[in-house]
C-alpha cells in the first residue's frame, strides 16, 4: 500500500492567496511531518503533528490531522513567491525504527 | 543551529565502481537514516541504524549497500558496485532519543551513475 499520498499533484497560485495542500494515508501513524523540498535540494522540516493532535500552528503553516479518515492537510496563509517549492508529507508508523514513508509531493508555484 | 551535513554534494561514477558517501549527523543523536529520491520521484526509505547496528533496511538495500559509523560524528553509505539506476539523491537523516520526533535531514548527496 502507498502512504502518505498529497494531492494535488501541482498547484499554482497568486501571492497574497492561501495553498492548501492534502495528504492521505493507510496505516496508524505516530506522527506526520511535512517538508518542504525547493527544486534539487535538500528537504526541510516544517512542521510535525503527532497522532493525538488535531491541529497544529506555525507562523503562516496551519497543520489538520484526522486520524479517523487518516488525512492531514497543509495551509500555508498569505503565500509569497519564495513558498515556491515541493511539499512532502511523511508519516512515521509504529515499531521501533521511526522511518519516514513520504508521499509523491505537491509542487507549489506561487506566481508574484 | 545544529545540521547534518553530507559531502560529497555531487559525485559521478562509472558503472561498477564503488562510492561511499558521508554524513555527519547532529551530534547528540542516536538514530540514523539513509534514504534517496530517484529525480522526479518520491523520498524512499534505505535503512536505519540505531546502537551500532542496522535496526531496519527495505528491499532496496540489497546486499551491494552497506552502512557504517566507523567512529562517533560519521555515518556512511557504501554501494559497493554502482548501476544505473543507482543515480539519485541520497539523504542522510538524524534524530534524537525518545519516542517520536522530528527527523532532521541533510543537505544530500546528488549521485550519477554513467
Amino acid at each position: 500500500s502507498q502512504q502518505g499520498e498529497e494531492d494535488p499533484q501541482a498547484l499554482s497560485i497568486q501571492e497574497g492567496e492561501n495553498a492548501t495542500m492534502n495528504c492521505s494515508y493507510k496505516t496508524s501513524i505516530n506522527n506526520l511531518q511535512w517538508y518542504r523540498q525547493n527544486s534539487g535540494r535538500g528537504l526541510v522540516h516544517l512542521i510535525l503533528i503527532r497522532s493525538n493532535e488535531r491541529e497544529k500552528h506555525s507562523g503562516r503553516l496551519r497543520v489538520t490531522l484526522d486520524t479517523s479518515k487518516k488525512s492531514s492537510s497543509l495551509l500555508i496563509t498569505a503565500s509569497r513567491a519564495a513558498d515556491t517549492a515541493s511539499y512532502f508529507c511523511a508519516t512515521e508508523s509504529g515499531g521501533s525504527n521511526y522511518k519516514l514513508t513520504f508521499g509523491k509531493g505537491t509542487l507549489l508555484t506561487v506566481n508574484p | 543551529e545544529p545540521e547534518v551535513t553530507q559531502t560529497p554534494s555531487h559525485q559521478v561514477t562509472q558503472m561498477g565502481q564503488e562510492v561511499i558517501l558521508r554524513c555527519v549527523p547532529i551530534s547528540n543523536h542516536l538514530y540514523f537514516y539513509w534514504y534517496r529520491q530517484i529525480l522526479g520521484q518520491k523520498v524512499e526509505f534505505l535503512v536505519s541504524f540505531y546502537n551500532n547496528e542496522i535496526s531496519e533496511k527495505s528491499e532496496i538495500f540489497d546486499d551491494q549497500f552497506s552502512v557504517e559509523r566507523p567512529d562517533g560524528s560519521n555515518f556512511t553509505l557504501k554501494i559497493r558496485s554502482t548501476k544505473l539506476e543507482d543515480s539519485a539523491m541520497y539523504f542522510c537523516a538524524s534524530k534524537g532519543a525518545g519516542l517520536s520526533g522530528i527527523q532532521y535531514f541533510g543537505p544530500g548527496t546528488r549521485l550519477l551513475v554513467l
